[in-house]
């Protein structure tokens, strides 16, 4: 079956505790992305990988690192998670280029940091 | 500010209405297209429409463009109880082959039995 897997799915941490979200999709997409939601402000994109060892910032980047060493995981890390990074996270992926580029998305990782 | 904004913040109906939800943007847009989202889950792709499109179909939801307007709206006929979520506009205004998708606040829609 065609997915985007993430793990956890739920998360309470500490501040300044390192923690590593991973995100693996199984359709050969190039392109993955981090979202993070928050109430009232839709999805806002963190990084993106257009394929492997290339990644890009977002539109809030700041507090996160990724890496793409394979093409199938794209990992979200936080080296020290805050308060205001409690969120719920999204990663998806797709094609990289082509009109059609429709985005699949994982379950979703709900972060809270104490 | 995003994007795509969609109007209304929240719609409430009963079943067998039909449901409208509008999306408006700011730049040009190679495509746009719309995502549901089940309480707390992630977004499933509904349908997508080209900047050269003006309506598209599948199943009961019904999508427009106009461009000229920078306005996009979500139809769903004959609306079930499991049509509840929030619906998200999103545009690709991407350049280059390269894939962004800027998202909406969305529409939260409540269908009662």
């Amino acid at each position: 079956e065609a997915q985007v897997t993430q793990n956890p799915r739920y998360l309470i941490t500490v501040t300044g505790k390192k923690l590593t979200v991973t995100c693996s999709q199984n359709m050969n997409h190039e392109y993955m992305s981090w979202y993070r939601q928050d109430p009232g402000l839709g999805l806002r994109q963190i990084y993106y990988s257009m394929n492997v060892e290339a990644t890009d910032k977002g539109d809030v980047p700041e507090g996160y690192k990724v890496s793409r060493k394979e093409k199938r995981n794209f990992p979200l890390i936080l080296e020290s998670p805050s308060p205001n990074q409690t969120s719920l996270y999204f990663c998806a992926s797709s094609w990289a280029s082509g009109v059609y580029n429709e985005q699949f998305f994982g379950p979703g990782t709900r972060l809270t940091v104490l | 500010s995003q994007q795509g904004e969609e109007d209304p913040q929240a719609l409430s109906i009963q079943e067998g209405e039909n449901a409208t939800m509008n999306c408006s943007y700011k730049t040009s847009i190679n495509n746009l297209q719309w995502y549901r989202q089940n309480s707390g889950r992630g977004l499933v792709h509904l349908i997508l429409i080209r900047s050269n499109e003006r309506e598209k179909h599948s199943g009961r939801l019904r999508v427009t463009l106009d461009t000229s307007k920078k306005s996009s709206s979500l139809l769903i006929t004959a609306s079930r109880a499991a049509d509840t979520a929030s619906y998200f506009c999103a545009t690709d205004a991407s350049s280059g082959g390269y894939n962004k998708l800027i998202f909406g606040a969305g529409t939260r829609l409540a269908v009662h039995p």
